[in-house]
């Protein structure tokens, strides 16, 4: 069955550290987008991806980088610059031509705690 | 720039009852979505609504895309436990190949 794949589901980071998660998905889906999700909070974009090698900031981009070096991944690493990294990680994909009336499908998300 | 706003921010009911909720903007979109997201999971998309004055439902959920094409609603009828969780609306942003989202309304039941 096709989806979208985010490892690891825990992570922990000492502070200082850069870590990386991971999104792989099987969709074909050109596009892909990583979204910050905090206690009580909605979904804010980090970072996004409409073809590979190609990358757009988001509204939080700050302390974040992304690559797109393969169709079906799009990791993301949370570097040491990014001041209160603790939270919910979403990755989600979608066909550009089908962003706007279908949505996206997302991941299960990555929950990232420094200690 | 194109923003959600979701009312209410959360909802405490007893298992049975119904609910309603809604999503409102100051700017016309085209199409809107309704996902749910279960604690600890990523979110699910449940209804799409692509024109003005639609009803659509799925199973006992109910949406309808407001006259205005500002504004949507999502209905549950007979709330069960699994009910639980954060629902989102969102919209396509304008000439950009992405979504934006409201704060979401987080639903509790009391068995």
């Amino acid at each position: 069955d096709g989806g979208i794949t985010q490892s690891p589901k825990y992570l922990f980071r000492k502070e200082g550290q850069n870590v990386t998660l991971s999104c792989e998905q099987n969709l074909n889906h050109d596009a892909m987008y990583w979204y910050r999700q905090d206690p009580g909070q909605g979904l804010r974009l980090i970072y996004y991806s409409q073809i590979v090698n190609d990358f757009q900031k988001g509204d939080i981009a700050e302390g974040y980088s992304v690559s797109r070096e393969k169709k079906e991944s799009f990791p993301l690493t949370v570097t040491s610059a990014q001041k209160n990294p603790t939270a919910f990680y979403l990755c989600a994909s979608s066909t550009t031509a089908r962003t706007t009336n279908y949505g996206y499908t997302f991941g299960s998300g990555t929950r990232l705690t420094v200690v | 720039g194109q923003q959600l706003n979701q009312s209410p921010q959360s909802m405490f009911i007893q298992e049975g009852e119904d609910v309603s909720m809604n999503c409102t903007s100051s700017s016309i979109f085209n199409t809107w979505l309704w996902y749910k997201q279960d604690p600890g999971e990523g979110p699910v998309l449940l209804i799409a609504l692509y024109k003005a004055g639609e009803l659509t439902s799925n199973g006992r959920l109910t949406a309808q895309f407001g006259i205005t094409r500002k504004d949507s609603f999502l209905n549950i009828s007979a709330s069960i436990p699994s009910d639980v969780g954060i629902y989102f609306c969102a919209g396509p942003i304008q000439g950009a190949q992405k979504l934006v989202f409201g704060q979401g309304t987080r639903l509790t039941i009391n068995p």
